[in-house]
């Protein structure tokens, strides 16, 4: 089955930037996603790239896709306080599905 | 935005006792909703799709007549976790995708309910 990884903990200085990282298995997934989960909440999706991509940035965030090596990366500029939060990277289950499968998550830790 | 809700946000229950979850697309007509599961600090796993009108697909190692999945409506789905047990405790969290939605990438969670048996 596909699987996804992710690095579980990353602490950072406020105005630092956070590099969170994630490999994944199944090269047919058309997005890829970021999602950001606070303490008992839902998820929010931060930003996706088009698999045919390399990179994307949206304001603070660049992703960076490295599809030989199946890597992926979330880059957040200048971050803050309250972007501490678990940050999750996620492909699609399969060819032609819509559901998803996550990454273990990696915990931001940003301190001031 | 497209809105998901879930409801009850929290609820805890007695072991052997069923519990419904709702999840509801607000604002969007939703043919297809997910069902995850998340236990603490772990991450999401996929327990089922559902399918307005017809019968949800569940995944591998996931009792169907133990998590009953209705979807009526195009946007309603519900979750029945039937004679729960301490072990079904976890953070249950659904997803829907638009259908009128051109973008294949948006799937909107709900905010999750946290499911407590004792």
């Amino acid at each position: 089955g596909e699987d996804v990884e992710q690095s579980l903990f990353l602490s950072v200085r406020e105005g630092d930037s956070s590099v969170i990282n994630c490999t994944y298995t199944d090269s047919s997934s058309t997005y890829l996603y970021w999602y950001k989960q606070e303490p008992g909440a839902g998820l929010q999706l931060l930003t996706y790239i088009f698999s045919n991509m390399d990179m994307k940035q949206d304001q603070r965030l660049t992703v960076l896709l490295n599809k030989k090596d199946k890597h992926l990366s979330l880059r957040i500029a200048d971050t803050q306080t309250g972007d501490s939060a678990i940050y999750f990277c996620a492909e699609n289950l399969g060819t032609g599905r819509r559901a998803l499968t996550f990454g273990s998550g990696t915990r931001l830790q940003v301190q001031p | 935005g497209a809105v998901v809700s879930q409801h009850p946000s929290w609820v805890i229950c007695k072991s052997g006792t069923s519990v419904k979850i709702e999840c509801r697309s607000l604002d969007f007509q939703a043919t297809t909703m997910f069902w995850y599961r998340q236990f603490p600090k772990q991450s999401l796993m996929l327990m089922a799709t559902s399918n307005e009108g017809s019968k949800a697909t569940y995944e591998q190692g996931v009792e169907k007549d133990k998590f009953l999945i209705n979807h009526a409506s195009l946007t309603l789905s519900t979750l029945t976790v039937t004679s729960a047990h301490p072990e079904d405790s976890s953070f249950y969290i659904c997803s829907a995708r638009d259908r009128t939605s051109g973008r294949g990438y948006e799937q909107y969670f709900g905010p999750g309910t946290r499911l407590t048996v004792t």
